[in-house]
């Protein structure tokens, strides 16, 4: 199973809104809106930013959003600030029963 | 509070087996399916397997089938992966997770080196 395309980096000021895109394919993210991303900064453990596409889990800022259009997910931070600035991976359940997660995305706040 | 404590982790020789352990407290951990994801040094995610609240259902990905075993002991709350025929690129931190559809906890993770 091949890892999810996503962009290598993406920056914005602080405020703007940046989008990070994640494609799959039919077997994956196209297939199953089972898809999530994750936050992780430099030696820390990764966090559940969104579940299931658009999902945010409690505690998580509702500035963080996700979309799906056909085979490519999107994660949306709004009103983007210092703290952001991490890795963000997305992730997909498969039809092999599988997990794929993306190449990364690293997020610099500039 | 969800807690997930890796352990097991270690330098071995290429072709050798460990065995990692994840302790769960916290939560209901039969209710949930548990996984190994791992992350290689200056790497991406990486998902490794999954076992089923019961335990009678197991996921691998297509890099680990054949070489590593996932399973649990729900009386102890505690979560395995035998790893055997090891290669370099096996190494990395292995981390617990709890869930099937999205990884909503995380331990801290153990580290695995494969090397000679």
């Amino acid at each position: 199973q091949s890892a999810l395309t996503q962009p290598g980096s993406v920056s914005g000021s602080p405020g703007q809104s940046i989008t990070i895109s994640c494609t799959g394919a039919r077997s994956d993210v196209g297939g199953y809106n089972y898809v999530s991303w994750y936050q992780q900064h430099p030696g820390k453990v990764p966090k559940l930013m969104i579940f299931d596409v658009s999902s945010r889990p409690s505690g998580v800022s509702n500035r963080f959003s996700g979309s799906k259009s056909g085979n490519t997910a999107s994660l949306t931070i709004s009103g983007l600030q210092g703290e952001d600035e991490a890795d963000y991976y997305c992730s997909s359940y498969t039809s092999s029963s599988t997990y794929v997660f993306g190449s990364g995305t690293k997020v610099t706040v500039l | 509070e969800v807690q997930l404590l890796e352990s097991g982790g270690g330098l071995v020789q290429p072709g050798g087996s460990l065995r990692l352990s994840c302790a769960a407290s916290g939560f209901t951990f039969r209710s949930y399916t548990m996984t190994w994801v791992r992350q290689g040094p200056g790497r991406g995610l990486d998902w490794v397997s999954a076992v089923s609240n019961s335990g009678g259902s197991t996921f691998y990905a297509d890099s680990v089938k054949g070489r590593f075993t996932i399973s649990r002991d729900n009386s102890k709350n505690t979560l395995y992966l035998q790893m055997n025929s090891l290669r370099a690129e096996d190494t990395a931190i292995y981390y617990c997770a709890v869930g099937w559809y999205y990884f909503e906890y995380w331990g801290q993770g153990t580290l695995v080196t494969v090397s000679s």
